[in-house]
């Protein structure tokens, strides 16, 4: 069965500090596709990064950065140098090419707090 | 400015009324989508439409209805067999239904 799993319900950590965001997924299927989203409190998810199976390269975009690895079936966040706007809830997503329309399977999400 | 749109923000039900929430985009989208959030956790499919004119039950769409009568336009009806209704509703869009889904402003539904 598919899954995601963020096993950080919380991180709290001080300006300039590098945080990393755990995600852990499951699926069967070969074909599949990652996301990171950004809730930030005003509710709306602000994409950040999609990631396909076939393509393990890590990314890096200014101050994130994700890591992809197959091997462990993880999809790691990062952000260096964090900053008070980064305070959100972070989602971790998966897509199965073969699932319903595209569904969107969700982590719990982790809940960032940037403290000045 | 392209994007999606979502009315109201807030809304506020009475136990037994049915209530519609309302989802528009302007992106040239395909596929739309609606998911529920509950408090503390990840967000749950309850329905997704492809194409105009067809749409497709999610993991949780007992006590929900949907149409799908234009492109731009798939609003959700909460009825009142939706035991809890209660949630933070999103709906999304995407140009396929294997694209990026990109997401509305979000509604707040508090059941008085």
């Amino acid at each position: 069965a598919q899954k995601v799993t963020q096993a950080q319900t919380e991180i709290s950590v001080v300006e300039k500090e590098d945080v990393t965001l755990d995600c852990v997924y499951e699926t069967r299927d070969t074909t599949y596709y990652l996301f990171w989203y950004k809730q930030p409190p005003s509710g709306e998810l602000v994409f950040l990064i999609r990631r396909n199976s076939f393509d393990e390269q890590n990314e890096i975009s200014g101050r994130y950065s994700w890591n992809f690895q197959k091997s462990t079936s993880s999809f790691n966040f990062t952000i260096t140098a964090s900053q008070v706007v980064d305070s959100a809830v972070y989602f971790c997503a998966l897509s199965e090419y073969y699932n319903q329309g595209g569904k969107l399977i969700f982590g719990q999400g982790t809940e960032l707090s940037v403290k000045p | 400015d392209g994007g999606i749109t979502q009315s109201p923000k807030y809304l506020f039900r009475k136990e037994g009324q049915n209530v519609t929430l309302s989802c528009e985009q302007n992106l040239n989208h395909d596929a739309m989508y609606w998911y529920r959030q509950d408090p503390g956790q990840g967000l749950r499919l309850i329905y997704y439409s492809q194409i105009v004119n067809d749409f497709q039950k999610g993991d949780i769409a007992e006590g929900y209805s949907v149409s799908r009568e234009k492109k731009e336009s798939f609003p959700l009806t909460v009825t009142s067999a939706q035991k809890n209704p209660t949630a933070f509703y999103l709906c999304a869009s995407s140009y396929g239904s294997l694209d990026t889904q990109y997401f509305g402003p979000g509604t707040r539904l508090t059941v008085l």
